[in-house]
């Protein structure tokens, strides 16, 4: 399994973009890149998940660059609601490996 | 549709004892997976079940186990109950086994004293 590094907390303000960084350099050529949003007391929630390029859903975007060692999530004009641990994983989509999940960057929105 | 569903919420244990957990998946997903979650290990894997046979261990003793139903349900056991156990047990549930898409319940809070 890939192992990602995340910074451990992000602050922003309301109506601002967010863009949280995940390097995983070892990154596998079958390897997925999976984002999850986690608020306090709650089990984690999948927001989206990439192979390569720009992957673009109702609640974010990813970008992933060409040689794939490194993705960005990207939530556009953050709310309060907003405010959560945010994780990025790494592994090959169906492959019987168990979701390995690391610190986590903990996003605080402000108004 | 329904998402994942955990039985109870909050459940309070004494030293020694042991506790079952209940989780019941999204309709259709034959995958659940197990994980602990406290302040100081973060979210750790426990166990995942397809098809009423467990496919992948975590790094946790023998006193934790589990089992899936054929109706996909999956319970996890505790026994010997330790004060270190007190966590968040979260079940997962997806459609194919070892998917990273994996649907997430509210949890069962288990405090051990």
């Amino acid at each position: 399994l890939a192992k990602t590094t995340q910074p451990i907390s992000m602050d922003s303000y309301e109506g601002q973009e967010v863009n949280i960084t995940c390097s995983h350099n070892n990154i596998a050529t079958n390897d997925y890149i999976t984002w999850y949003q986690q608020f306090p007391s709650q089990g984690p929630r999948f927001i989206i998940q990439g192979y390569k390029t720009k992957v673009t859903n109702e609640v974010a975007s990813l970008f992933i660059p060409a040689d794939r060692k490194s993705s960005t999530l990207s939530l556009p004009r953050v709310s309060l609601s907003d405010t959560a641990v945010y994780y990025c994983l790494v592994g090959a989509k169906n492959a019987g490996n168990m979701l390995t999940f690391g610190g986590g960057t903990r996003l605080m929105v402000k108004p | 549709k329904a998402g994942v569903t955990q039985t109870p919420r909050y459940l309070i244990k004494t030293r020694g004892q042991q506790v079952t957990l209940s989780c019941s998946p999204i309709s259709g997903h034959r995958s659940v997976s197990w994980y602990q979650q406290t302040p100081g290990q973060g979210l750790q894997f426990l166990f995942e079940y397809f098809s009423e046979t467990q496919r992948n261990k975590g790094n946790f003793p023998g006193r934790f186990s589990g089992r899936q139903f054929s109706n996909s349900r999956s319970e996890m056991n505790v026994s010997t109950l330790e004060l270190g156990d007190s966590a968040l047990y979260l079940c997962a549930s997806s459609l194919a086994e070892g998917a990273y898409e994996q649907y997430f319940g509210p949890g069962t809070r288990l405090t051990v004293t």
